[in-house]
């Protein structure tokens, strides 16, 4: 039973280019979740998804920054024309939904280290 | 106003000895979970234990516990038994459930080193 995977795992862009990563969530679960991690720094939500559903997208910059979970498909983080301070780890995780789960925790990919020359 | 809050930076431990991670969280929910997580060196985050709001008993698994006071909305790690392979980053997380979905909120983090 797959857990989360996610890729690359590494992830080298020029400033001004697009960055593209992925998630595809364990199996059985239906909601996903994106965090941003800098450096010696904790977790920062950034966006919650359900499949064709944004159900909470309060952590992502307003600008250049988009998230999806399409009916078919990994979830893509994307972010356009970056920057030397997107430089950082990309976290997915998932969980599944519902009272019945209430003790299982967000299961977590092994992250997606993005960094900006 | 911070819903999740660890207050230690850093801890240092000697090895075989037990050690108590700090946890204090906010909310005006009557139903939430806690949860503890590990990042070693290598980044990947690792569940440790769960506790939710209406369990009577403090969580336990292996080595970790989880010393659960509701009152002072308190919900601290305590790892029993130090071992070098602990050393690592802590977080601490609450989950707060909003019209039947679910969303995370996380600590700052506690750097744990376990001292030979």
């Amino acid at each position: 039973n797959a857990g989360v995977m996610q890729n690359p795992r590494h992830l080298v862009r020029r400033r001004g280019q697009e960055a593209r990563l992925r998630c595809s969530p364990m199996k059985g679960h239906s909601h996903v979740y994106w965090y941003r991690q800098l450096p010696e720094e904790g977790l920062k939500f950034m966006v919650y998804l359900q499949k064709e559903n944004i159900i909470d997208e309060s952590g992502m910059p307003k600008e250049r920054f988009s998230a999806e979970f399409p009916k078919e498909g990994p979830s893509i983080l994307r972010i356009q024309q970056v920057v030397r301070g997107d430089s950082a780890a990309y976290f997915c995780a998932s969980s599944p939904l519902g009272r019945a789960y209430s003790n299982q925790p967000q299961h977590f990919g092994d992250g997606t280290r993005l960094s900006i020359l | 106003a911070q819903k999740i809050t660890q207050t230690q930076p850093g801890m240092f431990v000697q090895e075989k000895e037990a050690v108590t991670l700090d946890c204090t969280y906010d909310t005006s929910d009557p139903s939430y979970g806690l949860f503890w997580y590990k990042q070693p060196s290598s980044g990947e985050m690792i569940f440790l234990i769960y506790q939710g709001s209406y369990d009577q008993q403090n969580a336990t698994e292996g080595r970790y516990s989880l010393n659960f006071q509701k009152a002072r909305k308190s919900a601290n790690l305590v790892i029993s038994a130090s071992q070098l392979g602990d050393s690592a980053m802590y977080f601490c997380a609450m989950r707060e459930e909003r019209r039947g979905t679910y969303k995370y909120i996380f600590g700052t983090g506690t750097r744990l080193k376990v001292l030979a």
